[in-house]
């Protein structure tokens, strides 16, 4: 199975700041890489897929970048409603897809 | 808008069989290109994915679950189902269903409409 790694598992930033969220993949994935964000109580909402194609109706200060092994997740000019958790997920695999264990994103 | 809901009981005792069902509504589950998934979430901690049907039938599966674990689809009345035989505790979570898609040259997209999800206690 392929395994994801995020760091960090929280991060603590304002409003305003730009924060990077990281994904490693245990093997090669090429772009096959989704971010998600959920909020408490909510189901995931999908932000970016294909490592950097931002979803319809995101907003554009989310951005992602990487591929093969090693991706990110940026978010810029955090707004309060940012403050929540988020998921990298790889769908490469054609029978097994998995998640990262989330990173939680506090206000400072 | 494709809308997904999850039913089905909210308490099962361990050893027996939890059954999910997933009702699709503005959109056909037999429509070709999508596959339908089931994720899980214990309470507190991250996502597990359990395994996709797609519109033939076909189906893949979390190894780990994939011994006791049979997903289906009843194009008849728009919906998928999630059977998971002898559970415990630790299959207490809440369950959502999920659509994904793909095109002809084989290129996924990850899931993008979800239900709203159904918590499921595994409890005596």
């Amino acid at each position: 199975d392929i395994q994801m790694t995020q760091s960090p598992s929280t991060l603590s930033a304002a409003v305003g700041d730009r924060v990077t969220i990281t994904c490693r993949a245990s093997q090669y994935i090429d772009s096959w890489l989704a971010w998600y964000q959920q909020k408490p109580g909510k189901a995931p909402n999908l932000l970016i897929y294909k490592a950097s194609s931002l979803e319809s109706g995101v907003p554009s200060r989310f951005s992602g970048s990487g591929s093969g092994t090693e991706f990110t997740l940026t978010i810029n000019s955090l707004q309060p409603d940012d403050f929540t958790t988020y998921y990298c997920q790889q769908y490469n695999s054609y029978d097994m897809y998995t998640f990262g264990q989330g990173t939680k994103l506090e206000i400072k | 808008q494709v809308q997904l809901q999850e039913s089905g009981p909210g308490l099962v005792k361990p050893s027996q069989t939890l059954s999910l069902t997933c009702n699709v509504s503005g959109g056909s589950i037999s429509s070709p290109y999508y596959y339908w998934s089931w994720i899980r979430q214990p309470a507190g901690k991250g996502l597990e994915w359990i395994g996709r049907i797609y519109t033939s039938g076909s189906t893949n599966y979390n190894p780990s679950l994939k011994s006791r674990l049979t997903i289906s689809m009843d194009t008849s009345k728009n919906q998928f189902s999630l059977k998971l035989s002898s559970v415990t505790a630790a299959d207490t979570a809440v369950y959502y269903c999920a659509r994904g898609a793909y095109d002809r040259s084989g290129n996924y997209r990850p899931p993008d409409y979800w239900g709203q999800g159904t918590l499921v206690t595994v409890s005596s």
